[in-house]
């Protein structure tokens, strides 16, 4: 069984305070990883996706990185608008379209 | 930018009774969706279709839950008789082909009484 586990539960920053977030993953083989943002009361927001070890994406000021067993989204200089809950997800071989999330990390940037 | 809309937003029902929640998938997306979060917890694979039948279902899509696409835009998730422990938020999803990502609507927001 796919298993997808972030941390921290949950990170309070300094705007401009730099950090990274964290997603280990165990499944039998990665189709692709995952990024989403989540606002209270709103649907999952795609931001990456991540298919093999040495991937890389940016978008902004985040960046996702990928390894065999682990991916980071790191945040660079944040701003209080990248407040939200950051959501990983793994889907797990071609043919088997359905997503297993992480528990999320909730993400505060204080002004 | 193309998006997935949710109806209603918030639906109040009693238990045992029926509910339909409905979406409107991305208009060229083929592949649809179904997950639910319980409050404070992970977003949960429910149910996905395809080629208007079922390709893979959860633990938790039991006989109470059905879905059906009724034409060639709406995509709906019904629940025959609901419970308590059915109240959650449920998103809808789409996607256009094989490993391309997922677009989450907005959800609605199931309470039973």
């Amino acid at each position: 069984e796919d298993q997808v586990t972030q941390s921290p539960e949950a990170l309070r920053l300094q705007e401009g305070e730099s950090s990274s977030l964290n997603c280990s993953y165990t499944v039998s083989g990665l189709r692709g990883l995952f990024w989403y943002r989540q606002d209270p009361g709103k649907g999952p927001e795609f931001l990456f996706t991540l298919y093999s070890a040495g991937e890389e994406k940016e978008k902004e000021r985040l960046k996702a990185t990928l390894t065999k067993k682990e991916s980071f989204l790191h945040i660079t200089a944040p701003k209080p608008e990248d407040s939200a809950t950051y959501l990983c997800a793994v889907g797990e071989n071609f043919g088997n379209e359905k997503l297993t999330f992480g528990t999320g990390t909730r993400l505060t940037i204080i002004p | 930018e193309p998006e997935v809309t949710q109806t209603p937003s918030h639906q109040v029902t009693q238990m045992g009774q029926e509910v339909i929640l409905r979406c409107v998938p991305i208009s060229n997306h083929l592949y649809f969706y179904w997950y639910r979060q319980i409050l404070g917890q992970k977003v949960e694979f429910l149910v996905s279709f395809y080629n208007n039948e079922i390709s893979e279902k959860s633990e938790i899509f039991d006989d109470q839950f059905s879905v059906e696409r009724p034409d060639g835009s709406n995509f709906t998730l019904k629940i025959r008789s609901t419970k308590l422990e059915d109240s959650a938020m449920y998103f809808c999803a789409s996607m256009g082909q094989p490993n391309s990502p997922l677009h989450f609507g907005n959800g609605t927001r199931l309470t039973v009484t």
